[in-house]
């Protein structure tokens, strides 16, 4: 059972490239959501799914584009890289969020 | 839209002491609560949760916490601290919504335990 699995580890891009995160789940879960963590600023909210082809936004959704279409990936999109965004993101799946999401271990981006 | 606040951004513990960590947050109701642990360079790990019932919850690894609807508090306690448990604690709230599941969380800004020998 791998969980929740997030790739790539680490990413250096140049400003104005577009990546894509992969997230990958495989507890058939429905909720999955994408978070940012910057220091001193605890881990934000980007985008959430509560189910396939059901997607909305977080607390910081700019720059960042979202689709759901199976129940196992969630990927996470950067259309257009800025340096704010370096950060390290974190992936994570629950059966409904009430029980408490599942963490993958995160991709470490700096946009350069 | 809620909001979480942990007061202490570091705390320093003697190894065998007792510890509380500090968490409020802000909603109309009662949310689902959560603390989850990051080591160094891992991802998060989650605790403990509540979301109904006995306001005393138990977690994994000796942790307990407390919520109290009047403060809007939960608070993470230990009786007696490892070493091994230096790391940063997040406290976190999910908004329930209609069908019961929570779309999100809401994080603190963290509180980065260190254990003295």
């Amino acid at each position: 059972n791998a969980g929740v699995t997030q790739t790539p580890k680490f990413q250096v891009l140049k400003t104005g490239q577009s990546m894509t995160l992969q997230c990958a789940q495989d507890m058939n879960h429905e909720y999955m959501s994408w978070y940012r963590q910057d220091p001193g600023m605890g881990l934000r909210l980007i985008h959430y799914s509560v189910g396939a082809g059901i997607t909305d936004q977080g607390e910081v959704p700019n720059g960042y584009n979202v689709s759901r279409s199976t129940t196992e990936d969630f990927p996470l999109r950067l259309l257009s890289a800025a340096p704010s965004q370096t950060s390290v993101y974190f992936c994570a799946s629950s059966l409904t969020g009430g029980y408490g999401y599942t963490f993958g271990s995160g991709t470490r981006l700096t946009v350069v | 839209a809620q909001s979480v606040t942990q007061p202490d951004i570091h705390i320093t513990v003697s190894e065998g002491a007792s510890l509380e960590l500090r968490c409020n947050y802000s909603y109309g109701a009662t949310p689902y609560l959560f603390w989850y642990v990051q080591s160094p360079g891992q991802g998060l790990q989650l605790l403990l949760k509540y979301f109904s019932g006995d306001t005393l919850v138990q977690g994994i690894k000796g942790f307990e916490a407390e919520f109290k609807r009047s403060q809007s508090s939960f608070n993470l306690r230990k009786p007696s601290v490892h070493w091994s448990d230096a790391a940063e604690y997040f406290c976190a709230v999910g908004t329930p919504n209609s069908g019961g599941g929570a779309d999100g969380l809401t994080f603190g800004k963290g509180t980065h335990l260190i254990i003295q020998p």
